[in-house]
């Protein structure tokens, strides 16, 4: 069965940390990726998607993240973090075969320590 | 607001109710998902609209779970005799695309909240 992991269910930095949330999926062929964020008490909201082209994709608010097909992979970065990026993390995976639903990871909650 | 809407917010019934929530989708958009989302874990797909036709059903979709659209706008989903483990975010989502294509990405809701007691 198709499905995402992620590596990490709880983060803590500091502000001005890097940051790297890791992303893995399984499922052969292709595919499309998202990375949603859930602030508190609000929706779901896209951070970036990546559909085809360049692997390394640029979201809103200086994130950006990786696709590495070969690793089945595709984390998200931000060089410096800031107080106001607390919140949840969820990876997300579309197969592009006709497929329709989104699978979702179990997300990742940041906290950053102002 | 062109996004996403939801209603009611927060929903509270006793077990064995039935209860209806209701999902407006961006206007344009033809495809509409249903998923739920408990504490801990990311949202689960239930059931997926392709205009006013449901094309997927989630084995997590029981025959107590019941989704319409009927005129492919808003769509309704329905849990009839409701238990405890029915406590949930439920989320709506749309996007656009063809039949058989990726579509674009989706744009969620703000979730209905049942809770069960």
């Amino acid at each position: 069965a198709q499905s995402v992991s992620q590596h990490n269910h709880h983060v803590i930095l500091s502000e001005a940390a890097s940051l790297e949330l890791g992303c893995n999926y399984s499922y052969g062929g292709t595919v499309n990726l998202f990375w949603y964020v859930q602030y508190p008490g609000q929706h779901l909201q896209l951070l970036l998607k990546y559909f085809s082209g360049d692997p390394l994709v640029k979201g809103i608010k200086g994130f950006e993240a990786e696709f590495i097909k070969s690793k089945f992979s595709f984390n998200l970065r931000k060089p410096s973090v800031q107080w106001s990026d607390t919140a949840e993390y969820f990876c997300a995976v579309t197969p592009n075969t006709g497929g329709f639903k989104t699978i979702f990871g179990a997300g990742t909650r940041l906290f950053v320590k102002a | 607001d062109t996004g996403v809407s939801q209603d009611p917010r927060h929903k509270i019934t006793k077990r064995g109710q039935n209860v209806t929530f209701r999902c407006d989708p961006i206007s344009e958009h033809n495809r509409l998902y249903w998923y739920r989302q408990t504490l801990g874990q990311g949202p689960e797909f239930l059931t997926y609209f392709q205009n006013e036709a449901q094309l997927e059903k989630s084995r997590l979709l029981s025959d107590r779970f019941s989704a319409e659209r009927p005129k492919g706008s808003f769509s309704t989903l329905e849990i009839q005799r409701t238990e405890q483990g029915d406590s949930a975010m439920y989320l709506c989502a749309s996007s656009l695309g063809s039949l058989g294509g990726p579509g674009t990405e989706a744009f969620f809701g703000q979730g209905t909240r049942l809770t069960v007691v």
